[in-house]
């Protein structure tokens, strides 16, 4: 089975600018969150997605938003973008709870100058 | 909020030696799951623990929960080189996994 893909997995860009990734989960499962990882705040919680409804949100700005689509794939959206969004954006899947294993993707790495 | 501490946040040991770290919350944990993050990479999940009191095993790396289901540790026996990454543990709150700061270990043969 292919494991979780991410895309793009290098991104640049400039503060006030947009951003989508992607991240396709592993074929069977339902449940897709996403996680920021910096060097100072470590692994953060932003939004899981199942059945294209978000069904749990961290403590992120609304600049923040994602959605899912019903082959289950997902975007995460990052808007006006600042300086401190520089991070590695990580898409985990599960098969249906989200309280099952999480199979993380390689990630995102965005930087913004 | 929520908060899982880990300590220690980084530990260099010579190749054999043992090692092990923590992880504590004050308040109780629903379960504990550990992951593995090898410089570069991404997590990759180790294992789940539910059960108060619980250990488990997998070859040389030792995982307890707590009686209290407030503390949590990993326990690697004469590490190797290959053992070298950033330890997280993460607590579940519904979908959500609140992870601690981790542990950055490094090995040296």
């Amino acid at each position: 089975k292919a494991g979780v893909t991410q895309t793009p997995r290098y991104l640049i860009k400039t503060r006030g600018q947009q951003v989508t990734l992607s991240c396709s989960p592993i074929s069977g499962h339902r449940s897709v969150s996403w996680y920021q990882q910096t060097p100072g705040q470590g692994l953060q919680f932003l939004f899981e997605y199942f059945s294209e409804t978000q069904r749990n949100k961290g403590n992120f700005p609304g600049r923040f938003s994602g959605r899912q689509f019903s082959n289950s794939r997902s975007e995460m959206n990052v808007s006006t973008l600042e300086l401190g969004d520089s991070a590695l954006y990580l898409c985990a899947s599960s098969y249906m709870t989200g309280r099952e294993t999480q199979y993380f993707g390689p990630g995102t790495r965005l930087l913004v100058l | 909020g929520q908060q899982v501490m880990q300590i220690p946040q980084y530990q260099h040991v010579q190749e054999g030696e043992d090692f092990t770290t923590y992880c504590n919350s004050s308040t109780t944990l629903s379960n504990i799951q550990w992951y593995k993050q090898r410089p570069g990479g991404h997590p990759v999940f180790l294992i789940q623990l539910v059960k108060s009191g619980e250990v488990k095993k997998q070859k040389r790396l030792t995982f307890q929960f707590g009686e209290a289901k407030k503390n949590s540790s990993l326990h690697i026996t004469a590490t190797q080189t290959t053992d070298v990454g950033t330890y997280f543990c993460a607590d579940q709150a519904g979908t959500a996994l609140i992870f601690g700061k981790g542990t950055t270990l490094s090995v040296s043969s």
